[in-house]
């Protein structure tokens, strides 16, 4: 069985700070991971995703992430956060042939200060 | 392109009734899946339809099911609604089965309320 931990439920940050939110995961497969951010009174919406070859992958909005197999996290970054970066960040996993089933971590919520 | 649309985007029911959501996938989409959201529990997987089968099934009880069209638009259906059941029931489409290969589209949910 699959799981993902969020280490931190909440992460305050001051505007044009950098910002990491860690993710790890357990599973016995090789998978594909996922980092998707939630607006209020919204749905998911995708960041980034790592499926194979290099793992550092880049997606929407600055954020980047690095895959470390051998410490199975996938923990997301920015540089530098805007206001506008405040929301639910959630990690997810699905095992490859698993279909459209994702496993997601419990979420973090960051906000961003001014 | 139109999103994935949810209807309605606000339930309230009581305890006992049974509850119908529904979901039109992005045109040309053919799976779709349904996850649930609490504060308690988060993100939870609840099945995933294509080609009208149902292919995945997540742990909750029976009174949870649901169904696929063959338009590809998809209705899930609660029954005998318990207090817990009150939650943010999210629909996402995908071109295909495989989120390596079809990103998942979410909508902008339910919010199913049971008193």
């Amino acid at each position: 069985a699959q799981s993902v931990t969020q280490l931190d439920s909440q992460v305050p940050v001051f505007e044009e700070a950098p910002v990491e939110l860690r993710c790890n995961y357990s599973s016995s497969v090789s998978v594909y991971l996922f980092w998707y951010v939630q607006y209020p009174n919204q749905g998911l919406q995708l960041l980034l995703k790592y499926l194979s070859g290099s793992t550092l992958v880049k997606g929407i909005n600055g954020f980047e992430a690095e895959f470390n197999k051998s410490q199975t996290s996938f923990h997301l970054r920015k540089p530098s956060v805007h206001i506008s970066d405040t929301a639910e960040y959630f990690c997810a996993v699905s095992d490859r042939g698993a279909g459209n089933m994702l496993t997601f971590g419990g979420g973090t919520r960051l906000m961003v200060k001014p | 392109k139109a999103g994935v649309t949810q209807t309605p985007r606000y339930l309230i029911k009581t305890r006992g009734q049974q509850v119908t959501l529904s979901c039109s996938p992005i045109s040309g989409h053919r799976s779709v899946s349904w996850y649930q959201q609490t504060p308690g529990q988060g993100l939870q997987f609840l099945f995933e339809y294509f080609s009208e089968t149902q292919r995945n099934k997540g742990n909750f009880p029976g009174r949870f099911s649901g169904r696929q069209f063959s338009n590809s638009r998809s209705e899930m259906n609660v029954s005998t609604l318990e207090l817990g059941d009150s939650a943010l029931y999210l629909c996402a489409s995908s071109l295909g089965r495989g989120v390596g290969n079809s990103p998942l589209h979410f909508g902008n949910g339910t919010r199913l309320t049971v008193t």
